[in-house]
C-alpha cells in the first residue's frame, strides 16, 4: 500500500516568517499535487508536479518534485495570514488513477 | 465554467436510515472519483467511474455503500443503513481522463463535499 507521509501535522507562525512543509513516500509517483482546502470546502488545486526535481514557482509558493518522484515539498516565503489553512498533498501511483493524500498540514499565520 | 458541483451540502439523518448524495461533474470530464474525509485526516479515495463504467472500489465501500452514474454524466453515491462511523465529509472530484494528455489525467478538480452528520 502505497503510503504519502506528510510533516508538520501542525505549523503556527508569525507573518513573514518563511516554513516548508513536506511530503514524503518510499513509491514512487506518476504525479503529485498540493492542494489547499479551507474549512467546511473542497481541496482547491494549487500546482501539479510531474517531472522529477521539478521546480514550480506560485507567487509566494515553491514547490519541488524530489528526482526520484518520491518527495514532494512546499516552502511559503513571508507568510501572510491569507495563507491559514489545510494544505494536503497527493500523489497518482499511475496516471489518472485515483489519488492518495498525505493527513494535511493545518497552517495558522498570525498578524 | 461551473466546476463540480454536490448536493446536498449537508446531511443530518439518524442511524439506520438511507442517504443519497449527486454530484455534478465538470461537464467535458470523463472521469469522476468519489472520497471520503474525517476531521484530521485527508481525503481517502472511495471509487471512481470512466464515463459510466465503475473501474476500482476501495476497500473502504461496504456492502452499504453503492455509487452509479448511469449515462456518465452526474453520478449518486448511497449509503444504506447509516452508522455513526459514516460521518464524514464525500467529496466528489473530476478529471479529463483518458480524453487528455498525461498531465492533464491526474488534474483532479473537487466539489465543496457533502457533509453527513449521523446522529
Amino acid at each position: 500500500t502505497q503510503l504519502l507521509e506528510q510533516s508538520p501535522q501542525f505549523l503556527s507562525i508569525q507573518e513573514g516568517e518563511n516554513l516548508t512543509v513536506y511530503c514524503n513516500s518510499s513509491s514512487v509517483f506518476s504525479s503529485l499535487q498540493w492542494y489547499r482546502q479551507e474549512p467546511g470546502e473542497g481541496p482547491v488545486l494549487l500546482v501539479t508536479v510531474v517531472t522529477g526535481g521539478e521546480v514550480k514557482k506560485l507567487k509566494r509558493l515553491t514547490f519541488q518534485f524530489g528526482d526520484a518522484r518520491k518527495d514532494s515539498s512546499l516552502h511559503i516565503t513571508a507568510a501572510q495570514t491569507g495563507d491559514t489553512g489545510l494544505y494536503l498533498c497527493a500523489g497518482a501511483p499511475q496516471a489518472g488513477t485515483a489519488l492518495i493524500f498525505g493527513k494535511g498540514t493545518t497552517l495558522s499565520v498570525s498578524s | 465554467d461551473t466546476g463540480v458541483s454536490q448536493n446536498p451540502r449537508h446531511k443530518i439523518t439518524k442511524r439506520g436510515q438511507n442517504v443519497t448524495f449527486r454530484c455534478d461533474p465538470i461537464s467535458e470530464h470523463n472521469r469522476l472519483y468519489w472520497y471520503r474525509q474525517t476531521l484530521g485526516q485527508g481525503p481517502e479515495f472511495l471509487t471512481y467511474f470512466q464515463n459510466e463504467a465503475q473501474l476500482e472500489k476501495s476497500r473502504l465501500l461496504s456492502d452499504r455503500f453503492s455509487a452509479e452514474r448511469p449515462k456518465g454524466s452526474f453520478s449518486t453515491l448511497e449509503i444504506q443503513r447509516t452508522e455513526q462511523g459514516d460521518s464524514a465529509m464525500y467529496l466528489c472530484a473530476s478529471s479529463l481522463g483518458s480524453s487528455g494528455g498525461q498531465l492533464l489525467k491526474n488534474i483532479q478538480y473537487f466539489g465543496a463535499g457533502t457533509r453527513l452528520s449521523v446522529l
